[in-house]
């Protein structure tokens, strides 16, 4: 079962340049997200899509850019990569965005980006 | 602000004891609380949850409790196991535009069950 599924694992970007997060997702959730995992600061929301066409700005959107296309797809788009951005980027996708509060969120495992 | 607050970055305990984990949060607006758990190189897997309306739910070695009165939430494990060890996050959820809600993260614990 492949789940949520983040490509690369690891990037080491040079301050400017963009690049891409892939996420992809094969349960048919409509909701995904993307959050930014800190030191000391736990998991911050970037940007989520209540399904495709749809998206809107989490807690940290600045820097990032989405677009949802399709169901199974929610990219990450760094347009001029800061050392700010160093982070482990998860991508988390769920049923129907969390309107059954008891619905859970699932996770992919992770991208460690480095930008120097 | 953090909305969601875990002071104990890292909490250490003997197998077979219990570990106990605290949460506080500060907006009245999160009506269910969730943590979740995650091991190195993974991502966080839900754990467990409770609704704004109980003061506990119970799941087999994990029990978590919440004092609405005080805005504080514990995560009980008994026993504690090795396997135990990972970060344990806190989480809480509040209503977005429309339906969709938006989970609000602590900081994480570090807990590590001694052998």
């Amino acid at each position: 079962n492949a789940g949520v599924t983040q490509t690369p694992k690891f990037q080491v970007l040079k301050t400017g340049q963009s690049m891409t997060l892939q996420c992809a997702q094969d349960m048919n959730h409509e909701y995904m997200s993307w959050y930014r995992q800190d030191p000391g600061m736990g998991l911050r929301l970037i940007h989520y899509s209540v399904g495709a066409g749809i998206t809107d700005q989490g807690e940290v959107p600045n820097g990032y850019n989405v677009s949802r296309s399709t169901t199974e797809d929610f990219p990450l788009r760094l347009l001029s990569a800061a050392p700010s951005q160093t982070s482990v980027y998860f991508c988390a996708s769920s049923y129907s965005g969390l309107a059954a509060a008891n619905e859970k969120l699932f996770f992919g495992s992770g991208t460690q980006l480095s930008v120097l | 602000d953090q909305q969601v607050k875990q002071n104990s970055p890292s909490l250490s305990v003997q197998e077979g004891r219990i570990s106990i984990l605290n949460c506080d949060y500060t907006n009245s607006m999160f009506d269910y609380f969730l943590w979740y758990k995650k091991y190195p190189a993974e991502g966080p897997t839900f754990l467990i949850s409770i609704s704004s309306i109980k003061d506990k739910n119970e799941d087999g070695r994990f029990t978590v409790f919440l004092n609405k009165s005080a805005k504080h939430l514990s995560l009980h494990i008994v026993p504690s196991q090795p396997g135990d060890s990972a970060v344990y996050f806190c989480a809480a959820l509040a209503r977005l535009s429309g339906s969709a809600r938006q989970l609000t993260f602590g900081s994480g614990t570090q807990l590590t069950v001694l052998p």
